[in-house]
């Protein structure tokens, strides 16, 4: 069973970088995995951020970025704002039409 | 712009079925694949199902196999969830997704959900 894995929870100071990572239980996370990160605010539908480990979606400000750091996938926020602070998913391609889900980092903006 | 309307979500019994649709517009629906993924209550978005764009082929995550259909009316502009044999931890809003289309396996719009809950 693959497990994707999160941080639970972050904190980052207004005006902070913060970089919130997407790893696997047994293995490292390559761009072959296809990582993709959503943010999700409360009763919200998700939305997309980044694609294929660094492509920002259309209308995401350049203060999100993506990554691979060592055997992660790697979401950084510079200039964090009040407004960043939600849920943020990321998300792997496992081949044969399978795709799973980190668990999901809440981030607190104080 | 595009949208997707889900709907057909309530309440049901343990053991019970449910039929999801999702409505696609302002794209053309018939060329690419979709996806349906659900969040249960205070926890996080877990990936359902797959259905290429033709209908001819389909994936499940584990836990719904054999349980859960995903199907496609192109004709109609809409994706489907049959759900049968329901469980509680089945509760969950049900989002479909659609397939970016580019091969880069990501989801770029989603639809706002609809609510199933499982319970006696």
């Amino acid at each position: 069973q693959t497990v994707v894995t999160q941080e639970p929870s972050f904190s980052v100071s207004p005006g902070g970088t913060v970089t919130l990572t997407c790893g696997l239980s047994s293995g490292s996370v390559s761009t072959t995995y296809y990582p993709s990160w959503y943010r999700q605010t409360p009763g919200q539908a998700p939305r997309t951020l980044i694609y294929s480990t660094n492509i920002r979606s259309s209308g995401v400000p350049d203060r999100f970025s993506g990554s691979i750091l060592g055997n992660k996938a790697a979401l950084t926020i510079t200039g964090a704002q009040a407004d960043d602070e939600c849920d943020y998913y990321c998300v792997l391609y496992m081949g044969g039409g399978i795709w799973v889900f980190g668990g999901g980092t809440k981030l607190t903006v104080l | 712009q595009v949208q997707l309307v889900e709907s057909g979500g309530g309440v049901v019994q343990p053991g019970g079925s449910l039929r999801l649709s999702c409505a696609a517009s302002g794209f053309t629906f018939s060329i690419y694949n979709m996806h349906w993924v659900r969040q249960g209550p205070g926890k996080g978005l877990e990936y359902v199902a797959f259905i290429r764009y033709d209908g001819s082929n389909e994936y499940y995550a584990d836990s719904v196999k054999g349980r859960f259909t995903i199907s496609r009316d192109n004709s109609k502009n809409t994706l489907y969830l049959q759900m049968n044999s329901l469980r509680a931890e089945d509760t969950a809003v049900y989002y479909c997704a659609k397939d970016s289309g580019s091969g880069l396996c990501y989801f770029d719009y989603w639809g706002q959900g609809t609510l199933v809950t499982v319970s006696s």
